[in-house]
């Protein structure tokens, strides 16, 4: 059963640059053609895709964070990263990792990781 | 502001049926897909439903989708206290080139 993990740290200081890794397990990113996408969830909100990127490296952002964000993969370690700059505190959420239920599909995510929360605080 | 519209809340009775709404667009609902997501408190979200009406393996039966030009609709059959939780829908939106939620629905069971 694939898994994924989200991992990085918990507390951002304001201005700085956010980084998170998911890391898929029993399964390779470079198997198949999935959107590997981050979805982030601010306390007591909703939820909100962040990017999504293929096993290629090609990319796709929300465009009301696409100036802040880069998403990128790394099939020899089987992870994807992301990177949030300039954060403020709107930017503390839980941030998912997540996989489509099929190929070349952006939405419909059916297997997440456990979410990591990160606060962004001085 | 969410690209999706869902009600804040629903709620009824252990035994009954709600359905929660998900209003969209034409660049949105009306030309893709829509999936449902369950998230109970302090976990991920769950995929409920995807393409509209298809339940992924492990989904009960007592949730089906449903969807008219550019809304959809989530119904709960069989109402039970494990059913609390927050709902959300999901779709692409051409025009945007992004994956949309709605604001979510709190669902209580009375």
């Amino acid at each position: 059963q694939l898994q994924l993990q989200e991992s990085g740290p918990g507390l951002v200081k304001p201005s700085e640059t956010l980084s998170l890794t998911c890391t898929v397990s029993s399964g390779a990113i470079s198997n198949s053609s999935y959107f590997w996408g981050w979805i982030r969830q601010p306390p007591g909100k909703g939820l909100e895709w962040i990017a999504s990127v293929d096993y290629t490296g090609d990319t796709y952002y929300n465009p009301s964070l696409k100036s802040r964000v880069t998403i990128s993969v790394d099939t020899s370690k089987n992870q994807f990263s992301l990177k949030l700059s300039s954060v403020t505190a709107a930017d503390t959420a839980v941030y998912y990792c997540a996989r489509p239920e099929r190929e070349f599909r952006h939405d419909a995510f059916d297997i997440w990781g456990q979410g990591t929360m990160v606060s962004v605080s001085s | 502001q969410s690209v999706l519209t869902q009600p804040p809340s629903v709620s009824a009775a252990p035994g009954q049926k709600v359905t929660i709404s998900c209003s969209g667009s034409s660049s949105n609902i009306g030309n893709n897909y829509v999936s449902w997501y369950q998230q109970l408190a302090g976990t991920a979200p769950k995929l409920l439903i995807y393409d509209n009406n298809k339940r992924p393996s492990g989904s009960p039966d007592r949730f089906s989708g449903s969807k008219s030009g550019t809304s959809g609709t989530l119904a709960i059959t069989g109402l039970q206290t494990g059913d609390e939780a927050d709902y959300y829908c999901g779709t692409w939106d051409s025009s945007l080139s992004a994956v949309v939620f709605g604001g979510g629905t709190k669902l209580t069971v009375l």
